[in-house]
């Protein structure tokens, strides 16, 4: 069974560019998540979707961040423009949705996004 | 709002040693734990979690973590450590009964030397 994949591995763009990084989550997850590590610090929560909605995005930093799920399968998270302090390692993890059940999530390898 | 803490950032271990790493949560309802690694290149995998029963809780390989709840603690033990755990380790908590997100610790590197 595949894993969760994320494209690309790594991005170098110049600050004010435009960068959208995609996430295929394991087949049949409703549950997709976002998470990014600023380096030296702890990785954080951005958002959380269920299918294609956004359950919770408490977690974005600013309105320069835009994610997506059409259809409730692969999700974009998108940064435009990009700045100095986004760089960072993305994340994006996914996980069954089982009603009130715990779940655990599984992560993909992370988008490593330097702007400079 | 949760917060975790991993009191050891970088740890250095000679093979065959035995490892403790601390977790400590602050969050007043009941909580789901994990302990995720991260080896060198690779993507962030589950090593265990406890979701609820037994306290102590058996990983892969050979880790273990003990939930203690009136410390608020989860912390990880390996009795002897191998070259091949050289990572990064992560302890996470999420809320009960629900898919939602997870608040992560700061992270410990863990380096094993020969």
């Amino acid at each position: 069974e595949a894993g969760v994949t994320q494209f690309p591995s790594h991005s170098v763009i110049e600050k004010g560019q435009t960068v959208t990084l995609r996430c295929d989550p394991i087949s049949g997850h409703d549950n997709l998540y976002w998470y990014r590590r600023v380096m030296g610090k702890e990785i954080k929560f951005l958002l959380h979707f269920v299918k294609e909605s956004k359950q919770d995005e408490s977690g974005m930093p600013n309105n320069r961040f835009l994610a997506e799920r059409t259809g409730g399968t692969y999700s974009t998270l998108k940064v435009q423009p990009a700045e100095l302090e986004d760089s960072g390692v993305y994340f994006c993890a996914s996980s069954q949705d089982l009603g009130n059940l715990n779940t655990e999530a599984f992560f993909g390898q992370g988008t490593r996004l330097t702007v400079v | 709002a949760q917060s975790v803490s991993q009191h050891n950032h970088h740890v250095i271990l000679s093979e065959a040693a035995s490892l403790e790493l601390g977790c400590n949560y602050s969050y007043g309802g009941t909580v789901n734990l994990f302990w995720y690694v991260q080896y060198p290149g690779q993507h962030l995998q589950l090593l265990l979690k406890y979701f609820s029963g037994d306290p102590l809780v058996k990983g892969i390989k050979g880790f273990e973590a003990e939930f203690i709840k009136s410390k608020f603690s989860f912390n990880l033990r390996k009795p002897s450590v191998q070259w091949s755990d050289t990572a990064e380790y992560f302890c996470a908590v999420s809320l009960t009964g629900t898919a939602s997100k997870l608040t992560f610790g700061t992270g410990t590197r863990l380096q094993v030397t020969l």
